[in-house]
C-alpha cells in the first residue's frame, strides 16, 4: 500500500532557529513530491520536486528530493513566528488512469516561539 | 479572487440528514479533486474528475457519497444519511494539467460537523 511518512510529527523551536522536516515515501508510479503549508485552512503550495538532487528555494525555505532513497527534506532557515503551521508532504501517484492523485503524510506541526 | 472556492465553509447537521457541498475550480483547470481531512491527519483522496468524467473513486467513498461535475465546471459532493464519522474538512483542489505533472491548488474547505 502506498504511504508517505513525515517526521517529526511536531516540533517547537525559537525564532532564528533552522529546522529540517523529513518526508519518506513508498509509492508506486511516483511522478512528483509536493510540499504544502497549512495554517488552519486549506494547504498552500510551497514546492514541487520531480528530479533528484536539484534544490528548490524560495526565500528562507528550500527543499530537495532523493529518489534513490525515497525521501525529501524541507529546510527553513531563520525561522519566524509566521512559519508556525502544519507542513504537509504529498506524493503524486500517477498510476493507471493518469489521475495525479496526491497521497499525503500526516504532517509536521511546527511551532516557532518568539 | 480567481482561486478555488468552496461553499459552504462550515456545515453543522444532524445524523441522518443529507448535505451537499460545492466547489468552483480555477477556470481553465480541467482536473478536479476531492479530499477529506480529519483532525491531525493529512488529506485523503476521495475522487477525481477530468472535465465532466469521474475517473477514479477511493474505497473511502461509500455508496452514501456521490460527486458530480456537470459540464466540467463546478463540482458537488453529496453525503446522504450522514454519520458522525463523516465529520471532517472536505477539501477541493484543481489542477491545470491534461497530461504530465501539475500542481494542485486547494480551496478553503468545507468543515462538516455531524451531531
Amino acid at each position: 500500500e502506498d504511504k508517505v511518512v513525515q517526521s517529526p510529527l511536531s516540533l517547537v523551536v525559537h525564532e532564528g532557529d533552522t529546522v529540517t522536516l523529513n518526508c519518506s515515501y513508498e509509492v508506486t508510479n511516483f511522478r512528483s513530491l509536493l510540499w504544502y503549508k497549512q495554517e488552519k485552512k486549506a494547504p498552500t503550495f510551497l514546492f514541487m520536486l520531480t528530479s533528484s538532487g536539484i534544490e528548490k528555494k524560495s526565500g528562507r525555505l528550500s527543499s530537495i528530493l532523493d529518489k534513490k532513497e525515497l525521501f525529501s527534506i524541507l529546510n527553513i532557515t531563520a525561522t519566524q513566528t509566521g512559519d508556525s503551521a502544519v507542513y504537509l508532504c504529498a506524493v503524486e501517484n500517477d498510476g493507471s488512469g493518469n489521475t495525479g492523485k496526491l497521497i499525503f503524510g500526516q504532517g509536521t506541526t511546527l511551532q516557532v516561539k518568539p | 479572487d480567481t482561486g478555488v472556492s468552496q461553499d459552504p465553509r462550515h456545515k453543522i447537521t444532524k445524523r441522518g440528514q443529507n448535505v451537499t457541498f460545492r466547489c468552483d475550480p480555477i477556470s481553465e483547470h480541467n482536473r478536479l479533486y476531492w479530499y477529506r481531512q480529519t483532525l491531525g491527519q493529512g488529506p485523503e483522496f476521495l475522487t477525481y474528475f477530468q472535465n465532466e468524467a469521474q475517473l477514479e473513486k477511493s474505497r473511502l467513498l461509500s455508496d452514501r457519497f456521490s460527486a458530480e461535475r456537470p459540464k466540467g465546471s463546478f463540482s458537488t459532493l453529496e453525503i446522504q444519511r450522514t454519520e458522525q464519522g463523516d465529520s471532517a474538512m472536505y477539501l477541493c483542489a484543481s489542477s491545470p494539467r491534461t497530461a504530465g505533472g501539475g500542481t494542485q491548488y486547494f480551496g478553503p474547505g468545507t468543515r462538516l460537523l455531524v451531531l
